[in-house]
């Protein structure tokens, strides 16, 4: 089954403590994105990457850190500087977009990280 | 970066009605897609829709590119239908594409 999978789930830490979310794609596609979700709103862009060891910063980059070693895997950390990392985390893929045009995203289940 | 502007925030309707949901962009758009947020949070594609009409069952939308807007209906609603939906617009911007989400339309049916 082609998919994106988010890992764990749900993720409790004290704060104080970096964490990473696990993101895994087996679609061959090339983009892959974090996004923050807070309650009643919109997704957020955190960062982005179009290519293996490339990455850029999104709207919301800080307190976040990401590495893109393989074309499957764009693994986020939430470290200790971000000040409200308590949210929903949510990864996507796509395939490039370019002169042709964009092409859909695609999401994984997400992360509910709490911080206490 | 472009705007994006979902309306209503909130709509109930009763089993069987149907609905329009509508998203207004502040640019031009390389990139314009519908989703249905889950119960459980996950983001289901409905539409992938930068320009023109698609139908899908039930459920069809517009983006009509020269006014900046979309709209998604829902006919026949059924209790499976609610949910929040969101819309979220992309630019292309050499090479780099990023997606921004409205604040979503949160749709309850009643049975």
């Amino acid at each position: 089954d082609g998919g994106i999978t988010q890992s764990p789930k749900y993720l409790f830490r004290k704060e104080g403590q970096n964490v990473t979310l696990s993101c895994e794609q087996n679609l061959n596609h090339d983009a892959m994105y974090w996004y923050r979700q807070d309650p009643g709103q919109g997704l957020r862009l955190i960062y982005y990457s179009q290519i293996v060891n490339d990455f850029q910063k999104g709207d919301i980059a800080e307190g976040y850190s990401v590495s893109r070693e393989k074309k499957e895997s764009f693994p986020l950390t939430v470290t200790s500087a971000q000040k409200n990392p308590t949210a929903f985390y949510l990864c996507a893929s796509s395939i490039v977009g370019g002169l042709a045009g964009a092409y859909e995203q695609y999401f994984g289940p997400g992360t509910r990280l709490t911080v206490t | 970066g472009i705007q994006v502007e979902q309306s209503p925030p909130d709509l109930i309707l009763q089993e069987g009605a149907n609905s329009t949901l509508r998203c207004n962009f502040s640019d031009s758009v390389n990139n314009l897609q519908w989703f249905h947020q889950n119960p459980w949070g996950q983001l289901i594609n409905l539409f992938y829709i930068p320009s023109g009409t698609k139908q899908n069952g039930r459920l069809s939308a517009t983006t009509v590119a020269t006014e900046r807007y979309s709209l998604l209906y829902i006919s026949s609603s059924q209790t499976t239908d609610s949910g929040v939906y969101f819309c979220a617009a992309g630019r292309l911007n050499f090479g780099n594409e990023k997606l921004t989400f409205g604040t979503g339309t949160r749709l309850t049916i009643i049975p």
